[in-house]
């Protein structure tokens, strides 16, 4: 299995929802990202896990929340989020946290209403 | 710090033209470079890399060498097809680099009409 899979693919949300996002891969990589890419933009870093804790957090707002289950799955919690955090979020894992090319899912696309 | 910087888009081709998309980067010792592609409505996929200098990545057509005089990474197809629309992005990480630091250039939309 050389993928990542991300769930769900589309996510309409209300500002008032909780709801998440989950990723998961099988290839044995000890890291994995969360990005977050608005269209027309390169991907920006949200989250970095790596051995499964968090060891990078870019100034993201609280109402998005990390959490890494184990080394093969991580979900990004949402709450209370804004129209403005309608985006493509992109999950990618890679060997080990210095990166070697990372592996990036499909994403999810979310839109806030 | 780190940067990429690529040339701006769009790019638009003719069926089986030459394909250049320039990528220069500013990087503190051997950086890992990368090219990523992303189709309309999907995540992105490594196309190729190269994790030192004179090293050529290779992948479905596309190649790019590892130019550390020119600090470039230009990706180059000979003959493009209808399906290799998309946007390109050059990327690098840097030597030793901290995790999470795969830094993209803007990106570059690639069209190729019949």
């Amino acid at each position: 299995d050389t993928e990542v899979t991300q769930t769900p693919k589309h996510l309409v949300m209300g500002m008032t929802n909780k709801k998440s996002l989950k990723c998961e891969q099988h290839m044995g990589h000890r890291a994995m990202y969360w990005y977050k890419q608005k269209a027309k933009k390169p991907p920006e870093l949200m989250f970095v896990y790596s051995y499964e804790k968090l060891s990078i957090n870019e100034s993201v707002p609280s109402r998005f929340s990390p959490e890494c289950p184990n080394s093969s799955l991580l979900n990004l919690h949402l709450h209370a989020l804004q129209p403005e955090d309608s985006a493509l979020y992109l999950c990618a894992s890679s060997q080990n946290p210095q990166g070697d090319g990372y592996t990036f899912g499909s994403g999810t696309r979310l839109t806030v209403v | 710090g780190d940067s990429v910087t690529q040339m701006e888009g769009p790019v638009t081709l003719s069926e089986e033209a030459f394909l250049t998309i320039n990528c220069t980067y500013t990087a503190t010792g051997y950086p890992s470079l990368f090219w990523y592609v992303q189709y309309p409505g999907e995540g992105l996929q490594l196309l190729l890399k190269a994790t030192k200098a004179d090293d050529k990545g290779s992948n479905k057509g596309f190649e790019a060498t590892y130019r550390k005089e020119t600090t470039s990474f230009h990706l180059e197809k000979g003959s493009v097809q209808v399906s290799d629309s998309a946007v390109y992005f050059c990327a690098l990480i840097g030597y030793g680099g901290s995790q999470g630091n795969l830094i993209f250039g803007k990106g570059t939309k690639l069209s190729v009409k019949p």
